[in-house]
């Protein structure tokens, strides 16, 4: 069975970067399936952030295109979130996620981390 | 990409049935039809319902149905039950390998 479990700070300044991981578990990061990241602001739906392949093709939302970067480590069996140039209105729960290869839904998540950005 | 939208909540008695909208646009749900929905209860990680519009994953109770009609997606609980309270999300493909996520709704069971 799959498990996903992020792991990062839960306080970060504004201006500074936001750095997240995403452990798996119960499955190999480089069979066929994407990885992603999904945020959750407080009150409010999710916004998907971006997936990544493990062979290194990545996929960002366009509105945060310029300061995401998605990354794999495969001998960790582990992804990464980078989220640079933070702000107040990035305050959210994040959550990984897996997106089967060729399909276009995500299951399953893991259960997010609250990150806030604040002085 | 504009959040799609879904009323903020809806309710209903235990038997009944609810239905939660989804609005998105011609180039999202209009255009693909791989809509998926989360149900999320307080402290939990968001569990998958339904997918590619109207498919339940395996273990998901088949009182759990979805439809689309347009621009418009739509997730039915027939013969509500208490555990069904919880947020619900909808999602659409949104064309080069991105995805919208829906504002989502809040189900009571009264």
């Amino acid at each position: 069975q799959v498990q996903l479990q992020e792991s990062g700070p839960g306080l970060v300044k504004p201006s500074e970067t936001l750095s997240l991981t995403c452990g798996v578990s119960g499955y190999s990061i480089s069979s066929d399936s994407h990885w992603g990241w999904i945020r959750q602001p407080p009150e409010m739906g999710p916004e998907w952030i971006g997936t990544m392949y493990h062979s290194g093709s990545t996929y960002y939302n366009p509105s945060l295109k310029s300061r995401v970067t998605i990354s794999v480590d495969t001998s960790k069996n582990q992804f990464s979130l980078k989220l640079t140039s933070v702000t107040a209105a990035d305050t959210a729960v994040y959550h990984c996620a897996r997106r089967p290869s060729g399909r276009n839904w995500f299951d399953p998540w893991g259960q997010g981390i609250l990150v806030t950005v604040s002085s | 990409q504009s959040a799609l939208t879904q009323p903020r909540s809806v309710s209903g008695s235990p038997g009944q049935s609810v239905t939660i909208s989804c609005t998105g646009t011609s180039s999202d749900i209009g255009y693909y039809n791989y809509v998926s929905w989360y149900q999320q209860h307080p402290g939990k990680a968001p569990k998958l319902m339904i997918y590619d519009v109207s498919k339940r994953p395996s273990g998901v109770p088949d009182r759990f149905s979805g439809s689309k009609s347009g621009n418009t997606a739509s997730l039915t609980i027939s013969g509500l039950q208490a555990e069904d309270e919880a947020d619900y999300y909808c999602c659409s493909d949104a064309g080069s390998y991105t995805y919208v996520f829906g504002t989502g709704t809040k189900v009571t069971v009264l």
